[in-house]
């Protein structure tokens, strides 16, 4: 057990510009999620994958928001036309099943200036 | 929706103490879990308890403990023989199921415990 990989660890970036970070689950789990946490909040969901399916999408994603899971296994996340509003850490987690937790990475902790 | 509570911002605890973060809850579902986090400030979340709705038996593991009260909607977490290394942000969330079977966390604001020697 590897544990969840994300990369990059930190971003910053120009607002307007694009950036694309990634997520790499535990191997064997098939149910991948990306949450946003802003500073003194608890993370919020942002999009769940099943396999390469992506089953649900928080209407906190909008349309600069796209994720993939184009194989079942890594994932994602690009924003587009990034905004100062989208600084925040971006957090990959994975589980196997309906009752097992989630095990989350180290995060991407993006600032755009 | 789901709601969770945590009203304690910060809590100090003296080391090999015992201490307790208050978590209550908000849901209209008849099945639900409660998970607890812990977030270092290394920025990875830490998978610690889980307590099912309907799980008779208050969850523990090791130095971790859940005090589970349905009725009082309440899911506090009593960490034992407090260590330096348990200082860091503490997060309560409950889960809703998602399409497929999937996990939605929602989680409260945390609680950032201070272990002091």
């Amino acid at each position: 057990d590897t544990g969840v990989s994300q990369d990059p660890r930190h971003k910053i970036t120009k607002r307007g510009q694009n950036v694309t970070f990634r997520c790499d689950p535990i191997s064997e789990h098939n149910r991948l999620y990306w949450y946003r946490q802003t500073l003194g909040q608890g993370p919020e969901f942002l999009t769940y994958f099943q396999n390469e399916a992506q089953l649900e999408k928080s209407r906190l994603l909008s349309d600069r928001f796209s994720a993939e899971r184009p194989k079942g296994s890594f994932s994602t996340l690009e924003i587009q036309r990034t905004e100062q509003g989208d600084s925040a850490m971006y957090l990959c987690a994975s589980s196997l099943t309906t009752d097992s937790p989630l095990h989350f990475g180290n995060g991407t902790r993006l600032t755009v200036t | 929706a789901q709601k969770i509570t945590q009203t304690q911002p910060g809590m100090f605890v003296q080391e090999k103490e015992a201490v307790t973060l208050d978590c209550t809850y908000d849901t209209s579902d008849q099945s639900y879990g409660l998970f607890w986090y812990k977030q270092p400030s290394s920025g990875e979340m830490i998978f610690l308890i889980y307590q099912g709705s309907y799980d008779e038996q208050n969850a523990t593991e090791g130095r971790y403990s859940l005090n589970f009260q349905k009725a009082r909607k309440s899911a506090n977490l009593v960490i034992s023989a407090s260590q330096l290394g348990d200082s860091a942000m503490y997060f309560c969330a409950m889960r809703s199921i998602l399409t497929g079977g999937g996990n939605k966390l929602t989680f409260g604001t945390g609680t950032q415990l201070k272990v002091e020697l």
